[in-house]
């Protein structure tokens, strides 16, 4: 069946730092994958997405994502993590003209 | 450029009541998607319109929950009578069918609408 999974609930990184989030799909076609944010209280904005092409894919607010097909992985990345990033953070398949949503990882970002 | 408009953003009632919520996707765009997101559950999709016409709703959790899209512009999601356990954010979503079948187009998405149900 297609999934996707976030094995992070939750992440704490110190502002500057760098930051992954891991993203794993099960699908047995090429997919088509997304990284969205929910900041507290809003909806999801959208900040990449891949189908095909090149497999590093840059989004919005500098983050990044690398695509891995022998990994079945999506990773999103930032090089060095604002303390506005703090956020929910989903991965997203397209499957069947619908999204289905990893469970999310919420980004916690100390000074 | 409107985005997905919903509403209410928030709306507590009481066990028993009727709730209606409301969406306007984006103009132009033909597919409508009704999520919902509860701590334990993340986000499920409940149902989804494409050109106005239900296409798949499985994920509606029960009778009491109905969708409806009478025109493009305007979408609600009825939940009559509601339980306690339906407490959750609400989220319409709209993009394009052929975009979306294209691999070419993302859903955009409103700022939900929060529902409590005491």
């Amino acid at each position: 069946a297609q999934s996707v999974t976030q094995p992070d609930i939750h992440i704490t990184v110190s502002e500057g730092a760098s930051l992954e989030l891991r993203c794993n799909y099960s699908y047995g076609a090429t997919p088509y994958l997304f990284w969205y944010v929910q900041s507290p209280g809003q909806g999801l904005q959208l900040l990449l997405k891949y189908f095909s092409g090149d497999t590093l894919v840059q989004g919005i607010k500098g983050f990044e994502a690398e695509f891995k097909r022998s990994q079945s992985s999506f990773n999103l990345r930032k090089p060095s993590v604002h303390w506005s990033d703090a956020a929910e953070y989903f991965c997203a398949l397209l499957y069947g003209n619908k999204l289905v949503f990893g469970a999310g990882t919420i980004l916690r970002v100390k000074s | 450029d409107a985005g997905v408009i919903q509403s209410p953003r928030h709306e507590v009632t009481e066990m028993g009541q009727e709730v209606t919520l409301r969406c306007k996707p984006i103009s132009g765009h033909n597919s409508l998607f009704w999520y919902r997101q509860t701590m334990m559950r993340g986000l499920e999709l409940l149902i989804y319109f494409n050109n106005n016409v239900p296409i798949d709703d499985s994920g509606m959790p029960e009778d009491r929950f109905s969708a409806k899209m009478p025109n493009a512009s305007f979408s609600t999601l009825k939940i009559q009578p509601s339980e306690p356990r339906d407490s959750a954010v609400y989220f319409c979503a709209s993009s394009t069918y052929q975009a979306l079948r294209a691999n070419t187009g993302e859903l955009f998405f409103g700022e939900g609408s929060r529902l409590t149900v005491l």
